[in-house]
């Protein structure tokens, strides 16, 4: 069964940086792309780019260029997304969603995903 | 980039009715496209994708239509653990995107 599980809270100072992970099981990692979504307090989802498991390149949504950075380490079959100096505005839950597809006409969907993880940024 | 426009953004219904949410692209997207259904405090949960086909173990009370720029959820009968937020996505390309959210609350 797949299961991808995200690590927990984080409290942050603004500048500060956060990394959260997003640790996958059930399936073989390096098949399937991951992809991370923002959700701001009461408001909806943005998607915020997806790194290819196999060979390790990231794809940026505009926004998310910069400050933010999407790892691997394959070794235990985890993702991370890294957000460095933190401001107010990022404020969310951070979520981690398997990119599943088909071979045959090249559809996509997001089958599984993380729990989410709430990132704080205060002073 | 590609804009996607759900309606109504809020709507209120009773068990057993029949609902339908609209979800439009600013281009024509053929059938990449998918639907969510999000709880409070949970992650979204896959219902639809390729525009019309059921998730395995999705209720099949849940169903989706459409191809291009004008896209079909349709519950057939609510049930109570229907009431959610629902969200369409377009997968076409590099950036993907989703729908502002659809808020389905008890009447």
């Amino acid at each position: 069964q797949v299961h991808l599980v995200q690590s927990g809270s984080e409290l942050k100072k603004p500048g500060a940086s956060v990394k959260v992970s997003c640790k996958a099981s059930g399936y073989t990692f390096t098949d399937y792309t991951i992809n991370w979504v923002r959700q701001a307090p009461g408001q909806g989802l943005e998607w915020m780019g997806w790194i290819n498991t196999k060979t390790g390149f990231a794809t940026y949504a505009q926004g998310f260029t910069g400050r933010f950075v999407f790892s691997l380490d394959t070794s235990v079959t985890t993702a991370f997304l890294q957000i460095s100096s933190l401001k107010a505005e990022d404020t969310a839950v951070y979520f981690c969603a398997r990119e599943d597809r088909s071979e045959i006409d090249y559809h996509y969907w997001f089958d599984s995903w993380g729990q989410g993880t709430l990132v704080t940024v205060s002073s | 980039d590609i804009q996607l426009t759900q309606s109504p953004s809020f709507m209120s219904a009773s068990v057993g009715d029949r609902v339908t949410i609209t979800c439009r692209a600013s281009q024509g997207i053929s059938t990449y496209f998918a639907w969510y259904q999000q709880k409070p405090g949970k992650a979204p949960k896959l219902l639809i994708y390729a525009a019309s086909t059921l998730q395995s173990g999705v209720p099949s009370r849940f169903s989706g239509s459409g191809s291009g720029t004008e896209f079909t959820l349709t519950i057939s009968s609510l049930q109570p653990e229907d009431f959610a937020t629902y969200y369409c996505q377009q997968l076409s390309g590099n950036p993907y995107s989703f729908g502002q959210g659809t808020k389905l609350e008890i009447k």
